[in-house]
């Protein structure tokens, strides 16, 4: 199994660019989701997703647009990016939301919006 | 409002002692409660987890303690090693009917390890 993927690993945009970070998983995981890292700032989450066709907001969800068409792609869409946008962004998937089930983290996208 | 804090920002430790890192939160709906561990360049990877119906969880070198009415849990290395050098993230969980709530993650503590 690759666990979790995330492509691209860097990414430099120009404010006002869109772009689309992808993840995509092969554990056959119907919970996904993305998180923000900012430094001191810590893990925050984006936007969530309980199977193919649900998604929910997160805590810092503005911004970004989100869908789940197939249960192992994720896809993180950025509509017109802001320097606010830099961050590191993670990727996660778990079996289901019952938190006995472990969730595994991709290696990140670092994003630079200039 | 911050619902997990991690008041220490860093934390050096030498090898061979015990490292402890803090975790507060104020939900009191949280019922479940982990620590993730994450290397420079990586994505976080899972440690170790503690529900509310126990006060102490371990797993080899690691031991989480829980104390509910103070809203504080901990996360004890013994012996600490170089490769524990990391950053180190306390999460809460609350479980409502519709299931688990998402991670709540704390800012994170960089524990450096000193041989």
């Amino acid at each position: 199994n690759a666990g979790v993927t995330q492509t691209p690993k860097f990414q430099v945009l120009k404010t006002g660019q869109s772009m689309t970070l992808q993840c995509a998983q092969d554990m056959n995981h119907e919970y996904m989701s993305w998180y923000r890292q900012d430094p001191g700032m810590g893990l925050r989450l984006i936007h969530y997703s309980v199977g193919a066709g649900i998604t929910d907001q997160g805590e810092v969800p503005n911004g970004y647009n989100v869908s789940r068409s197939t249960t192992e792609d994720f896809p993180l869409r950025l509509l017109s990016a802001a320097p606010s946008q830099t961050s590191v962004y993670f990727c996660a998937s778990s079996y289901s939301t019952d938190i006995n089930n472990e969730q595994f983290f991709g290696p990140g996208t670092r994003l630079t919006v200039l | 409002d911050q619902q997990v804090k991690q008041n220490s920002p860093s934390l050096s430790v030498q090898e061979g002692r015990i490292s402890i890192l803090n975790c507060d939160y104020t939900n009191s709906m949280f019922d479940y409660f982990l620590w993730y561990k994450k290397y420079p360049a990586e994505g976080p990877t899972f440690l170790i987890s503690i529900s509310s119906i126990k006060d102490k969880n371990e797993d080899g070198r690691f031991t989480v303690f829980l104390n509910k009415s103070a809203k504080h849990l901990s996360l004890h290395i013994v012996p600490s090693q170089p490769g524990d050098s990391a950053v180190y993230f306390c999460a809460a969980s609350a479980l409502y009917n519709s299931g688990n709530t998402p991670l709540v993650f704390g800012k994170g503590t960089r524990l450096s390890v000193i041989a």
